[in-house]
């Protein structure tokens, strides 16, 4: 079965500081996988996503991702934080089925401290 | 450029009243097409997906429906709304068929059922 676990309800950093947001999954053959953030009352915003190729995904607001097959792990990075990263956010990989259908995380909070 | 859109954006509903929401796309055709609620700012169901007019599939059995009666128009409706329904809903739609082809959504309707 497929899955995507984020370990960690909440991630609290300091302003200025690096951050990393955890997320775990299981696929059978190639994992297509994404990450998503989502403002108060606000839909999902795509940030970046991983198909082939290089382990470092850059996304966008400065953000990145490190596939680690390994590992199984897609975890979300920025080198420095904002006060405006605060906010939900959501690891996913696709299903194996031409559904496009994607099985979300139970998201993490991200709180960006001044 | 696509563009996904949902109206209403909030809605406060009696228990037993009907539901209608919209959810439209522009500058696609053809998309895939998703309803998903969220419930107390965390996770999201899939409730409803579409691979085409008329085509809808329910991922989980409950006191709503969907349709889609055109291309780029996809209908979440109930004819008598729970307490249970309340929640955060989100439609999203994929452009393409490809596996790594990205879900995008909209800005979602709050809904509050009293």
């Amino acid at each position: 079965a497929q899955s995507v676990a984020q370990p960690e309800d909440q991630v609290n950093v300091a302003e200025g500081n690096p951050l990393t947001v955890k997320c775990t999954y299981s696929v059978s053959g190639n994992p297509y996988l994404f990450w998503y953030v989502q403002y108060p009352n606000r839909g999902l915003q795509f940030l970046l996503k991983y198909i082939t190729g290089d382990n470092l995904v850059k996304g966008s607001y400065g953000f990145e991702a490190e596939f680690n097959k390994s590992q199984t792990s897609f975890h979300l990075k920025k080198p420095s934080a904002l006060v405006s990263d605060s906010a939900l956010y959501f690891c996913a990989v696709r299903v194996t089925s031409n559904t496009g259908k994607l099985i979300f995380g139970q998201g993490t909070t991200l709180q960006v401290k001044p | 450029s696509q563009t996904i859109h949902q109206w209403p954006a909030t809605l406060v509903q009696p228990v037993g009243s009907p539901l209608s929401l919209e959810c439209t796309v522009e500058g696609t055709s053809n998309p895939n097409l998703y309803w998903y609620r969220q419930a107390a700012g965390r996770g999201l169901q899939l409730l409803f997906y579409s691979v085409g007019i008329g085509q809808i599939s329910s991922e989980v059995p409950q006191n709503l429906s969907a349709s889609r009666p055109q291309d780029r128009q996809f209908i979440l409706s109930s004819k008598k709304l729970l307490l249970s329904d309340s929640g955060f809903y989100l439609c999203a739609y994929t452009w393409g068929r490809r596996r790594t082809d990205t879900q995008y959504f909209g800005p979602g309707t709050r809904l509050t059922v009293l």
